[in-house]
């Protein structure tokens, strides 16, 4: 089955900073690659997702990129605010058994 | 549009017991997924529901069961309860599949 390995587990920034998250998955088939942010006590909500026949989206300061090759995706999140502070999760689409197998998370902190 | 509604909230309940927690998704959306987080683990999938079939089932002892009804709400069991099931429950819900998951506020279940 598909494996998501997603790194590093913490990230801490100045504000004004970008920082980059990265994800590794196992399963060549997968071909849908959202990320969601969840803040402190709240759910998970969708920021930005990539399907395999894009190699970058932008959307804002958040970008994703994807290297199917090597089966590789990563978040990008430019000009760093404290309200980015959170914990990111990636995860990976696993074509025709309909679920997401998702990445430990990262905990973002944004420091002023 | 309402978002997807999971009850209750809070639950605390002593080992050995049952639960059952319930999710209502997005008017319209017709798969719901389950997924457990604990802290270090990130989100497991538990079970995909879509049309009142279960399409997809993740690593959980039986002892975690669910169902959907015609009208697309879900619940999910889990009998005999261990301290080791002490988690956050999220369930999402889509139109047709894992993709563009909306995600509930989640239950959280304390097994003492």
């Amino acid at each position: 089955g598909e494996n998501v390995e997603q790194h590093p587990s913490t990230l801490s920034v100045q504000e004004g900073d970008s920082a980059v998250i990265k994800c590794t998955y196992s399963d060549s088939a997968s071909n849908y690659f959202p990320w969601y942010k969840q803040e402190l006590g709240k759910r998970p909500q969708l920021i930005i997702d990539i399907r395999s026949n894009v190699g970058e989206k932008k959307d804002q300061r958040i970008a994703v990129t994807l290297n199917k090759t090597a089966k590789h995706f990563s978040l990008h999140i430019t000009e760093t605010q404290p309200e980015d502070s959170a914990v990111y999760f990636c995860a990976a689409y696993q074509g025709g058994s309909e679920k997401l197998v998702f990445g430990k998370g990262t905990k973002l902190t944004v420091n002023p | 549009k309402a978002g997807v509604t999971q009850t209750p909230r809070y639950l605390i309940k002593t080992r050995g017991q049952q639960v059952t927690l319930s999710c209502s998704p997005i008017s319209g959306h017709r798969s719901v997924s389950w997924y457990q987080q604990t802290p270090g683990q990130g989100l497991q999938f538990l079970f995909e529901y879509f049309s009142e079939t279960q399409r997809n089932k993740g690593n959980f002892p039986g002892r975690f069961s669910g169902r959907q009804f015609s009208n697309s709400r879900s619940e999910m069991n889990v009998s005999t309860l261990e301290l080791g099931d002490s988690a956050l429950y999220l369930c999402a819900s889509s139109p047709a599949g894992a993709r563009g998951y909306t995600f509930g506020s989640g239950t959280r279940l304390t097994v003492v």
